[in-house]
This record gives structure tokens, sequence and C-alpha cells, in this order.
């Protein structure tokens, strides 16, 4: 159990085009969403958090007018980065809490790696 | 701004060797997760710790959370090269965690 999927795995896009990637719990509810940013050797840093039929919270320093976070459903969160350029090349991972625990366990996705040339 | 420090930041072992790794922090966490990840993958969730002085074992693997619930330990033993992978833990507070920097370990045949 606990599973989250992420897609896509990987892709590579023209500088200035918008990606949209998605991350889903595939078998439990999820009551948050995490959408995390990681460069290679390095731990995770958190962009924002989203919650199913609100607003999501960003992170200081992350632009919420460029990496576009919906929460459509309690099984499904998207991250749309918006105008990409070579420098928001990264490996980008979500998480999901499920909706009935309470001790902050958080379940990964396989991560999707964005490249923009 | 909680922060937990993680240490050693590179572990570079032979097999058959033991290794501990560190987390310490100024804050108290309602909980402490461990996570392994491997290249290329996200982080899979190890073990979750709430309970101060909790000691949890996974097969090779011993998880302790301090007294104070603001550190934790990962002790591997006889570590295999299958061990290798980047391991992070993350106190939870509130509904965030808080990562730690990493132990990237590798564990030579």
């Amino acid at each position: 159990g606990a599973v989250v999927s992420q897609h896509p795995s990987w892709v590579i896009c023209k500088s200035g085009t918008s990606v949209k990637i998605e991350c889903r719990s595939l078998d439990f509810q999820a009551t948050t969403m995490f959408w995390y940013r990681q460069f290679p050797k390095q731990s995770l840093m958190l962009m924002a958090t989203s919650n199913e039929g609100s607003k999501a919270t960003y992170e200081q320093g992350v632009e919420k007018d460029k990496f576009l976070i919906n929460h459509a459903s309690l099984t499904l969160s998207t991250l749309t980065v918006t105008s990409a350029h070579p420098e928001d090349s990264s490996f980008y991972i979500c998480s999901a809490q499920i909706l009935e625990r309470s001790y902050n366990e958080q379940f990964f996705g396989p991560g999707t790696r964005l490249t923009v040339l | 701004t909680q922060l937990l420090e993680q240490s050693p930041q590179f572990l570079s072992i032979q097999e058959g060797e033991n290794l501990t790794v560190y987390c310490n922090s100024s804050s108290v966490f309602s909980s402490l997760q461990w996570y392994r990840q491997e290249p290329g993958e996200g982080p899979v969730l190890l073990v979750t710790v709430v309970t101060g002085g909790e000691v949890k074992k996974l097969k090779r693997l011993t998880f302790q959370f301090g007294d104070a619930r603001k550190d934790s330990s990962l002790h591997i033993t006889a570590a295999q090269p299958g061990d290798t992978g980047l391991y992070l833990c993350a106190g939870g507070s509130n509904y965030k965690l808080t990562f730690g920097k990493g132990t990237l370990l590798t564990v030579n045949p």
C-alpha cells in the first residue's frame, strides 16, 4: 500500500514552454500533497504544500506564478512549470500524506527529471 | 526555522562493516522518519518513530529516537553493497517534514 505515482518520469522541453507533472496516490486518499525539488546528491527542498480544494502554500523564495499547483482531488495534484528556463532543470518529486494517519509520514513518487534546453 | 543536522554527509565503507548515521536538532519533533533514496528514484520510507527513547529494528537496521525527541540515529550492522544509497532523516512537526541534508553511503564489495 501507500503507492504514489508521477508522470512523466522524465521530460525534455524547449525554453519558454510549460510542462505539467502529475502526482497520484494510487491506493489511498491524501489530505495533503507536497512538491519538492532536488539537486544532484543533495537533500529535498520543499517547494509547496497543496491541499485538496484550496490554494497551495508556497515556501519562501518559490514563485507561485511560475510553479502552478492544482490539487483537484484527494488522489491527484499537478505541478505546472510555466515558461521554463534552463535553470528550472531539476528532479521534481511529489509526496502524499495518508488521510487517516497523523505521524507526518509522507510517501514519495518516483520523481520527474526535467531538462530545459 | 527548524533544522536537522545530519552526519556524516558522506560515508564509504567495506562490506561487513558497521556504521551509524546521526540526526540532531535543537527542536522537538512529533515524529522522525528515515528514508532511503537511490539515484533517479524517490525516497522510500524505512521507519517512523514517534516516542522518545523508541528503538525500532528492521533486519540489520536499528533506529533510535532520542528521549527528548530532538535527535535520532540509524545503525546498520554488517553493511552490504545493497545498502548503498542516500539516507535521509526527516522530522515531523505540524504537517510538514524538515529534512536533514542526507548521508550518501557507499558500501564497497
